[in-house]
């Protein structure tokens, strides 16, 4: 696609389930990153992908965390067992030459 | 933990005026980019100055390092309506052979009125 995708954009969960948010990066991009941002916040890191290697998940705040990137492509972030605390927006971002990242436009997650 | 630090938190200034926001960071770093982010959504991609830069040009925008200082600001020249988001500051500090992972400061609310 032209720009980084991502989906659902807004998802209301309640407390204790499973949610996954998906990102789609622009075709060819090696690079694929995942932020969270809370409200009025910055950007917290947690996980990247490059290429083959191994991802760095040092930014994922719990293991109720995790992200798979399948076929070098498509990206799921899934949260385990949700907290109000994970309430936030979700940002994707895919790199080609690892320095420029583009965004999407987010998902906004809502834990009641 | 944030590596970058903006300031002012909050800017509101008249169109036509010109507009700065510093960035403060801790470690040393490979490049620092410059994004804005329009109402809590995506982020785009500004500028990026290269640690053995000092100074930048991209229409209205200068962005200028000093990395004895660690900090670099951003300046937006004759501003309009439309340059109202919030912009952040991001530090690479990436290793040799890795990818960018960018480390994102607090951000600068900018709100530009007619």
């Amino acid at each position: 696609g032209a720009g980084v995708s991502q989906s659902p954009s807004n998802k209301v969960t309640e407390k204790g389930k499973d949610v996954e948010l998906r990102c789609d990066p622009i075709s060819g991009h090696t690079a694929l990153y995942w932020y969270r941002q809370s409200l009025g916040q910055g950007l917290e890191f947690l996980i990247y992908f490059q290429g083959n290697s191994a991802p760095d998940k040092s930014g994922l705040p719990s293991d109720r965390f995790s992200a798979e990137r399948t076929g070098g492509s498509v990206s799921t972030l899934t949260i385990q067992r949700t907290q109000q605390e994970d309430s936030a927006v979700y940002l994707c971002a895919s790199s080609l030459y690892g320095e420029k990242l583009f965004f999407g436009s987010g998902t906004q997650l809502s834990v009641l | 933990s944030q590596q970058g630090e903006e300031d002012p938190q909050a800017l509101s200034i008249q169109e036509g005026e010109n507009a700065t926001m510093n960035c403060s960071y801790k470690t040393s770093i490979n490049n620092l980019q410059w994004y804005r982010q329009n109402s809590g959504r995506g982020l785009v991609h500004l500028i990026l100055i290269r640690s053995n830069e000092r100074e930048k040009h991209s229409g209205r925008l200068r962005v200028t390092l000093d990395t004895s200082k660690k900090s670099s600001s951003l300046l937006i020249t004759a501003s309009r309506a439309a340059d109202t988001a919030s912009y952040f500051c991001a530090t690479d500090r990436r290793e040799a052979g890795t990818a960018s992972k960018l480390t994102f400061g607090t951000g600068t609310r900018l709100q530009v009125t007619l």
